[in-house]
């Protein structure tokens, strides 16, 4: 069976701190990792990636994937209250259009 | 539309009775999924459709759940017989076709169902 696994569950930090979000996954037929921000209720895209290696980058968020040792990475810089959020990883198969989520991280960025 | 749209967004429904959730995709988006969010859980696969294909129904967690998707536009996901355990987000979310587009998916705001 399919595992996305997600690690801290949860963390609290201070505005201008840099937090790292880790995805671990065990899937067949791996396609690419994709990370999502949920607010309130709507996931939003953040990024996809599918290449080891490279970096991918979006103002003060980076996210790199590992595809030898099964992991991604997520990194908020300088982070803001509005960062706080639920980060939520998934993995796409190859042969099929299912996402798999991993349970989330839950950031809150107190002032 | 804009955005996929959901309703209803809130639904509170009483043990045993039927419930009709629907999703109005982003038009031109070919996919459409649902997915289930417990409390505190990452989001539950349930069923996809593409254009005209069989749709994909392999999470459905029981025959008490169907969905249908009418002239390839809107869903609706109904739960007959309704259970505690059926409390819970339900997202609606659509994808552009083409495989370049595969990944990316659009969401909804969801239907907040609790059953009492």
């Amino acid at each position: 069976e399919d595992k996305v696994v997600q690690s801290p569950l949860s963390l609290v930090v201070h505005e201008g701190d840099t937090v790292t979000l880790n995805c671990s996954y065990e899937v067949t037929n791996f396609r690419s990792l994709l990370w999502y921000k949920q607010e309130k209720k709507a996931p939003t895209f953040l990024f996809m990636l599918t290449s080891s290696g490279i970096e991918k980058k979006s103002g003060r968020l980076s996210s790199i994937l590992d595809k030898k040792e099964l992991f991604s990475i997520l990194n908020i810089t300088a982070t803001q209250t509005g960062d706080s959020a639920v980060y939520l990883c998934a993995v796409e198969h190859l042969d099929d259009y299912k996402l798999s989520f991993g349970a989330g991280t839950t950031v809150t960025v107190r002032a | 539309g804009a955005g996929v749209s959901q309703s209803p967004s809130n639904k509170v429904t009483e043990k045993g009775k039927d419930v009709e959730l629907r999703c109005d995709p982003i038009s031109g988006h070919t996919a459409l999924y649902w997915y289930r969010q417990s409390l505190g859980q990452g989001l539950e696969f349930l069923i996809y459709f593409q254009g005209n294909s069989a749709p994909d129904k392999s999470g459905l967690p029981s025959d008490r759940f169907s969905a249908e998707r009418t002239g390839g536009s809107v869903s609706t996901l109904t739960i007959q017989r309704t259970q505690q355990e059926d409390s819970a987000v339900y997202l609606c979310a659509s994808r552009r076709p083409g495989q370049g587009a595969r990944g990316e998916l659009f969401f909804g705001e969801g239907s907040r169902l609790t059953v009492l």
